[in-house]
């Protein structure tokens, strides 16, 4: 079954030093998502990309943050100056995203996240 | 647009059936229900898309509401493996986004 794959699983950092998520979603997916989840909370929206380019952003995502999809299969996060606070499970999710609501259609697929450490 | 969801935890005995709710003032073109083991990402459990849907999933049974502004999960003979946090998804067509409810996390005592 196809999915969407995230590396590094866990990173630990040092507070200010730069940081890159990559995630590779599922190939035939037009729609790519990044969310954030604080240990034991809900999952919280950060950004969406279609057709190369952010369609949505979060108030959460703001100018330390970055995504691109660099060679058309990764899809990058960049956190440009790390705090404490970005101490967070970061999920990547895709989605095949159709014009009508058809069964199936418009759901995530996520990927196993990536565990970052701000220390 | 707010997704409430209640209860946030539920502690049960193996074998007993429960309900998870999800409530919000605003439409939604679709209702998801996702489910998050420890240390993993969010799987889907059921999409709904139609006003009233009922949909099952084996023990699983979604409905989404005739006003698509509600829904519930039921899980029947609960088993240890259903542990996890169970999250409800409103998705907008119009704009393209999903919002998650804060999560209900089951406990089942075996």
């Amino acid at each position: 079954e196809p999915e969407v794959t995230q590396t590094p699983s866990h990173q630990v950092t040092q507070m200010g030093q730069e940081v890159i998520l990559r995630c590779v979603p599922i190939s035939n997916h037009l729609y790519f998502y990044w969310y954030r989840q604080i240990l034991g909370q809900k999952v919280e929206f950060l950004v969406s990309f279609y057709n190369n380019e952010i369609s949505e952003k979060s108030e959460i995502f703001d100018d330390q943050f970055s995504v691109e999809r660099p060679d058309g299969s990764n899809f990058t996060l960049k956190i440009r100056s790390t705090k404490l606070e970005d101490s967070a499970m970061y999920f990547c999710a895709s989605s095949i995203g159709t014009v009508e609501l058809l069964s199936g259609a418009n759901v995530l697929t996520f990927g196993a996240g990536s565990r970052l450490t701000v220390l | 647009q707010l997704l409430e969801q209640s209860p946030q935890f539920l502690s049960i005995q193996e074998g007993e059936n429960l309900t998870v709710y999800c409530n919000s003032s605003s439409v939604f073109s679709s209702l998801q229900w996702y489910r998050q083991e420890p240390g993993e990402g969010p799987v889907l459990l059921i999409a709904l898309y139609k006003a009233g849907e009922l949909t099952s999933n084996g023990r699983l049974t979604a409905q989404f509401g005739i006003t698509r502004k509600d829904s519930f999960l039921n899980i029947s003979a609960s088993i240890p493996s259903d542990v996890g946090i169970y999250f409800c998804a409103g998705y907008s067509y119009n704009f393209n986004k999903f919002y998650f409810g804060s999560g209900t996390k089951l406990n089942v005592k075996p």
